[in-house]
């Protein structure tokens, strides 16, 4: 299996500041590499695909980039709104998808 | 857009048989995408079950083993998830969701997702 280990596993934040939120693979994945974002009792919701592309409908503040391994979603500004929980998932191995541990995105 | 709905028992007893079904609205379950089951355990992360295409070809998660099963119904445009010999460790929010994926780029990710199902094992 493909391990894919996300970074912080939580953080405090405030609105307007800038989030940085890693997630790293255990073997190469190319760019085949998802972001989700989930709020409590509620479905996950695609944010960014292939490592880059964002999704229809989500806010420009949200990007995603890759190095290698080592994968990056960013918040530019949070909004109220992007208080939640943030997964990545691998899409490398098909028959085999697994997701990061999540990294949950608190108030200050 | 594809809407996607789970139903089943919300209570399972210990070494039962889990059994839920997931309708798709608003799409054909012979598209392209792969029909899959997600499950997230109280307070934990998520977990990819398994998928399966139209053609009935399914992929399952190598640690659930041979307890999973998943399987597509073409004439009522569902696909249903089995899950034998469960324990408290199986109790959980099960989710259906579609995975979209291009043959030509070799792209896939959860593009919908339904709004999820608690399934407790208890006696």
């Amino acid at each position: 299996d493909i391990q894919m280990t996300q970074s912080p596993s939580s953080l405090s934040t405030s609105i307007g500041d800038r989030v940085t939120i890693t997630c790293r693979a255990s073997q190469h994945i190319s760019d085949y590499l998802n972001w989700y974002q989930q709020k409590p009792g509620k479905a996950p919701r695609l944010l960014i695909y292939a490592a880059s592309r964002l999704q229809s409908g989500v806010p420009s503040r949200f990007s995603g980039s890759r190095s290698g391994t080592d994968f990056t979603l960013t918040i530019s500004s949070l909004q109220p709104e992007d208080f939640a929980t943030y997964y990545c998932q691998q899409s490398y191995n098909t028959r085999g998808l697994t997701f990061g541990g999540g990294t949950k995105v608190e108030v200050k | 857009q594809v809407q996607l709905q789970e139903s089943g028992p919300g209570l399972v007893k210990p070494s039962g048989t889990l059994s839920l079904t997931c309708a798709v609205s608003g799409g054909s379950i012979s598209s392209t995408n792969w029909w899959s089951w997600v499950r997230q355990s109280p307070g934990k992360g998520l977990e990819w079950i398994g998928d399966i295409f139209h053609s009935g070809t399914p992929n399952y998660n190598p640690s659930l083993g041979s307890r999973v099963t998943i399987s597509v119904d073409k004439s009522k445009n569902q696909f249903s998830l089995q899950l034998t010999s469960v324990t408290a460790a199986d109790t959980a929010v099960y989710y259906c969701a579609s995975l979209e994926y291009s043959s030509t780029s070799g792209l896939s990710y959860f593009a919908y997702w339904g709004q999820g199902t608690l399934v407790t094992v208890s006696s």
